[in-house]
């Protein structure tokens, strides 16, 4: 199967600091990709959905200015939560279809604890 | 709109046990497609099966099975002879088909004792 590896694996940042986690398709053009937020013993929450070249499709409820998604590459999406809070201190996963696949791939995810 | 339902929250088994889970879904498309993932203690998902709304045969594959029934809007998985490697966090989603965006139920965690 497809490899998707995310950056960093866990991160802790202070209050009011900005985190940038990225999501890289290793052996594919991920022609969209997908963030995703799990808060513990909960489901997955689709944030956002990102499409090389365009600007990001934000589900309801999800501050785009807060969450800033920028795909720059077919092999690559970064995340970065501005002025991160403890509220924002949750699993992020992000997914990566497209190139002619059918299914998407995860990644690991990215544990950010906010102190 | 959609929406995927796991009613079963926990499930505690002994290994050897036969053990289902229960997947209900609601669309109103004719064409989606039907996913189960497993999340180990890792946190990483695992792919484990994807099913198309026009294709309503069971699969298995070793010990694991699912049953798709249209009918009943229900694609529910069993693992026989349950093993203590199967304990993890399952996961049923739904796509529909002209996005690729999963929608995700709310897991049901399994636990499989020696």
């Amino acid at each position: 199967g497809a490899v998707v590896s995310q950056h960093p694996s866990r991160v802790i940042c202070k209050s009011g600091t900005s985190v940038k986690i990225e999501c890289r398709s290793l052996d594919f053009q991920a022609t969209t990709m997908f963030w995703y937020r799990q808060f513990p013993k909960q489901s997955l929450m689709l944030m956002a959905t990102s499409n090389e070249g365009s600007k990001a499709t934000y589900e309801q409820g999800v501050e785009k200015d807060k969450f800033l998604i920028n795909h720059a590459s077919l092999t690559l999406s970064t995340l970065t939560v501005t002025s991160a809070h403890p509220e924002d201190s949750s699993f992020y996963i992000c997914s990566a279809g497209g190139g002619g696949r059918d299914e998407q791939y995860f990644g690991p995810g990215t544990r950010l604890t906010v102190t | 709109a959609q929406k995927v339902t796991q009613a079963q929250t926990e499930i505690s088994v002994v290994e050897k046990e036969d053990v289902t889970l229960d997947c209900v879904y609601e669309t109103r498309d004719t064409t989606y497609y039907l996913f189960w993932y497993k999340q180990p203690p890792s946190g990483e998902l695992v792919f484990l099966i994807r099913r198309n709304s026009f294709d309503e045969q069971n699969e298995i594959s070793g010990r694991y099975s699912w049953n798709f029934q249209k009918s009943t809007s229900s694609f529910n998985f069993t693992i026989t002879a349950s093993q203590v490697v199967d304990s993890a966090v399952y996961f049923c989603a739904l796509s529909e088909f002209n996005t690729d965006k999963l929608i995700f139920g709310t897991g049901t965690r399994l636990q499989v004792f020696p």
